[in-house]
């Protein structure tokens, strides 16, 4: 079955930058794209970008842009997330998710969520 | 970007009955492209919806999706202890693929 394994959290200072990773298994890395989304302290969902390994095709929300970078290893079927400038505001629990399907776009399959917290 | 309004913003039910739930868009969405999740505290989300009205794998039939355009609806037919969460909309049609605010269903 799909399974989406993400880095353990991170404590960061403001104007750090934070890696994110999340492996997946499961299925034919290169077939779907892969969505980020955070979560900040009792929030609701914000959607962030999503990337296609296949030809590494990336889609930023322009809250991020120029602060976010979306890249995939073929090799180890992971999907990276970069966040540059880190600030207080960025605390949240981010999530990596995987496309249900073939040109189906809801997110059908999710890791755990990584907190990262952004303090001094 | 579309903005998708979700009501009520709290619904405080008790088990076994009938929950409605509702997703506004600020412009038309394509049903292809409309997803509820469901979230449970301290858990990611999990899809119930894709497409306004197919159920994921695994989801019970209680959960039903339907509508088009700019109003789209998520009920839940009986409610099940379980059920208590928060539920989200997303349009996936038009990038950024925005969520909704969420819906908090309580006891």
């Amino acid at each position: 079955q799909v399974q989406l394994i993400q880095s353990r959290g991170e404590v960061k200072k403001p104007g750090a930058s934070v890696r994110v990773s999340c492996k997946a298994s499961g299925d034919t890395f290169t077939d779907y794209s892969f969505t980020w989304v955070r979560q900040a302290p009792g929030q609701g969902l914000e959607w962030m970008g999503r990337i296609s390994p296949y030809n590494g095709n990336t889609h930023y929300a322009q809250k991020f842009q120029g602060r976010v970078t979306m890249t995939t290893d073929t090799s180890s079927n992971t999907v990276y997330m970069d966040l540059r400038s880190l600030r207080s505001d960025d605390t949240a629990v981010y999530y990596c998710a995987r496309d249900l399907g073939f040109a189906e776009l809801s997110l059908g399959f999710w890791g755990q969520g990584t907190l990262v917290t952004v303090s001094s | 970007e579309i903005v998708l309004t979700q009501s009520p913003g709290t619904l405080s039910l008790s088990p076994g009955e009938r929950a409605t739930l509702s997703c506004r868009a600020s412009e038309s969405v394509s049903g292809s492209y409309l997803a509820w999740y469901q979230q449970r505290p301290g858990l990611a989300p999990r899809l119930l919806i894709y497409g306004a009205s197919s159920r994921a794998t695994g989801i019970p039939d209680r959960f039903s999706g339907s509508g088009s355009g700019t109003d789209f609806t998520l009920t839940i037919s009986r409610l099940e202890p379980e059920d208590f969460a928060v539920y989200y909309c997303q349009q996936t049609g038009f990038s950024p693929e925005t969520f909704g605010q969420g819906t908090k269903v309580e006891i």
